[in-house]
């Protein structure tokens, strides 16, 4: 079993659509939690940490669920731009961050 | 502020030749992590540096591939010789050791 997991996608939605992704990591004793986006043939860059409470930053929603070792991203409003791949990234311990395979998001006029 | 620089940002060689990449941290960054992105998949760490020491090189294949961080600033990943499967992009990061790391551009390698 891999240590993140995520559904490759495409996600394919309209302008202005709701799109949520998820994700499930293996180690419980993971400490923080990120999506990163990576925009094709780009470098990842930090969309937003994930916090037990949740956090929220504009159109994007973060959460986290670690009973269930489950982390989400939920986007309201989609935009042209926001077509990119959505890494999930655990920390799993000592600074070592695993990353998911990435969920591609296809946002169309 | 400068970000991490890498070069080349593309390498096309024959199988069984020798390759280096360069990287150049973000300024005051003490940690500098190498990763492998193959098409499709999230990046793998193969090599973390604290300072000039390599803390973590767990999943790097040392029957080919090596680092150095000899100043503790610039580093330089080398494979020796490169196989058909060591196609893919290098990253390299930087970070402050909390939990952001910055990446660079990446440098896309063909090994034909």
């Amino acid at each position: 079993r891999k240590e993140v997991e995520q559904d490759p996608g495409p996600f394919n939605v309209p302008e202005g659509a709701t799109v949520a992704f998820n994700c499930t990591y293996s180690n419980s004793a993971s400490q923080s939690f990120f999506w990163y986006r990576q925009d094709c043939r780009k470098e990842p860059k930090l969309l937003m940490s994930v916090y037990s409470s949740g956090n929220e930053d504009g159109r994007f929603t973060a959460q986290l669920n670690r009973a269930s070792q489950y982390i989400s991203l939920l986007i309201r409003d989609s935009k042209l731009s926001d077509s990119a791949t959505y890494l999930c990234v655990v920390n799993t311990g000592f600074q070592k961050l695993v990353f998911g395979t990435g969920t591609r998001l296809l946002v169309s006029p | 502020e400068a970000g991490v620089v890498q070069s080349p940002r593309y390498k096309i060689i024959e199988k069984k030749q020798p390759v280096a990449f360069w990287c150049n941290p973000i300024s005051g960054h003490n940690t500098l992590y190498w990763y492998l992105q193959n098409l499709g998949q999230g990046p793998e760490l193969l090599i973390r540096y604290e300072n000039e020491e390599a803390v973590d090189d767990s999943q790097l294949p040392k029957d080919r591939f090596s680092a150095e961080r000899l100043k503790g600033v610039d580093s330089t990943l080398k494979i020796q010789p490169a196989e058909l499967g060591d196609s893919a992009v290098y990253l390299c990061a930087s970070s402050t050791g909390t939990d952001t790391q910055y990446f660079g551009p990446g440098t896309r390698l063909t090994v034909l």
